[in-house]
Parts: C-alpha cells; sequence; structure tokens
C-alpha cells in the first residue's frame, strides 16, 4: 500500500474545475510542506506543475493551484482543456529524506 | 540551457547488473541534487533515490537499498544508478530528474528478459 492515496480517475467538461487529492496515510509525509504534483501525457516525460504545495514554476499556466489542509493535498484545474487530459502524480518528501509518488490519477475531459 | 542527457537503452538478463549514466549541463552540478525515478510499463512513477553532487551523499527507498547504487563524477557532470540482480519485474523507463524544479532526463528503457 502506496503511503500516499490517489483516486484512480476524476473527469470533468471542458471550462469546468476539477480536483484531485493526495492523503498521506503515514506519518512520515503527512506533515510534509514539500508536496509537488507532476503531469505525464502518455508516452511523455513528466512535467512539474506544482512544488512545495502551492508554488508554480514559471510556464505553468495558472489555471493549475495547489493547496494542502491536515493530510491531504489538492490540485485543482480550472477552465479544463482537452490537452489537460492525462496522468496526474502526487510526490511527497519523507522525514527520512526519501519522497514517494502517489499513485497516480487519470484525468480525463469529457 | 539546463538539461540532462541519458545514456541509452539496456536488454539484460535476470540477475546482471545495469548502469545508467545521466550527464547534466547548463547549471553548477554540485549545487542540486539528483534523484531517480522509474515507470514499469503500464504504471505509474516510483521514486528510487537522490544524490547529492556535491558530497556525493546518497538516500535511498528501502525497497531498493542494497540493490540500487548512485554515485557522481564531478568532472564530467554525471550521476551514474548502478542496479543489480535484475528481474524481469525491473522492466522500465528509468529518468534522473534534478531537484527542486527540474528538468527531468529523456529517460532510459532497460528490459530484464532472458
Amino acid at each position: 500500500q502506496s503511503a500516499l492515496t490517489q483516486p484512480a480517475s476524476v473527469s470533468g467538461s471542458p471550462g469546468q474545475s476539477i480536483t484531485i487529492s493526495c492523503t498521506a496515510t503515514i506519518s512520515d509525509v503527512a506533515d510534509s510542506k514539500y508536496v509537488s504534483w507532476y503531469q505525464q501525457h502518455p508516452g511523455k516525460v513528466p512535467r512539474l506543475l506544482i512544488y512545495e504545495v502551492s508554488n508554480r514554476p514559471s510556464g505553468v499556466s495558472d489555471r493549475f493551484s495547489g493547496s494542502k489542509s491536515g493530510n491531504t493535498a489538492s490540485l485543482t484545474i480550472s477552465g479544463l482543456l482537452p490537452e489537460d487530459e492525462a496522468d496526474y502524480y502526487c510526490k511527497s518528501n519523507t522525514i527520512g529524506g526519501t519522497s514517494v509518488f502517489g499513485p497516480g490519477t487519470a484525468v480525463t475531459v469529457l | 540551457q539546463v538539461q540532462l542527457v541519458q545514456s541509452g537503452a539496456e536488454v539484460k538478463k535476470p540477475g546482471a547488473s545495469v548502469k545508467v549514466s545521466c550527464k547534466a549541463s547548463g547549471y553548477t552540478f554540485s549545487s542540486y541534487a539528483i534523484y531517480w525515478v522509474r515507470q514499469a510499463p503500464g504504471q505509474g512513477l516510483e521514486w528510487l533515490g537522490i544524490i547529492n553532487p556535491g558530497s556525493g551523499g546518497t538516500r535511498y527507498t528501502q525497497k531498493f537499498q542494497g540493490r540500487v547504487t548512485m554515485t557522481r563524477n564531478t568532472s564530467t557532470a554525471t550521476v551514474y544508478l548502478d542496479m543489480s540482480s535484475l528481474r524481469p519485474e525491473d522492466t522500465a523507463i528509468y529518468y534522473c530528474a534534478r531537484e527542486p524544479l527540474g528538468p527531468w532526463g529523456q529517460g532510459t528503457l532497460v528490459t530484464i528478459s532472458s
């Protein structure tokens, strides 16, 4: 069982907002402020969307936003576009100095 | 520009070892940690470990302790992932990535097959 849980799939219509959750199941990762989110299209290299819970690297659309409450981090995609259809992974640091990925969430744009 | 370029695809037999390289350019090599991630066919991302190119210090996920070694060569700005006792389930694309904001390497397909 992963230290992070994510919904297997989330879907939405173009223009809608969706939220993907990432819940820490063990205390080693629950308190981390180093939560990142990655987008991966089929056959492509993962792309960083959010780092340190809510920060966007330059070049990432402000339609992507991150937050955290308790042991659950969230990625919100607003104004859903067809090109947002991809797999999304959260990653968190652990107190042991390692990191762990969530199992991933497949986003479908209806 | 900042980039990480990985070595080419590998095919290995079960029980063998593999060494994947990741050459950095466009920045001060010793200033940013590099971590390794793998992705088996049709599966999610799995974090393997991280190396500090300045000190050579490493941390590995417990699952890979004793089977994975990460090293670096500061003169060539290259980090290496060594994995031993390979089994078919180690077949995956292996990526290196720079902390904290990337980039990622292009990936190296490692296939384990008898």
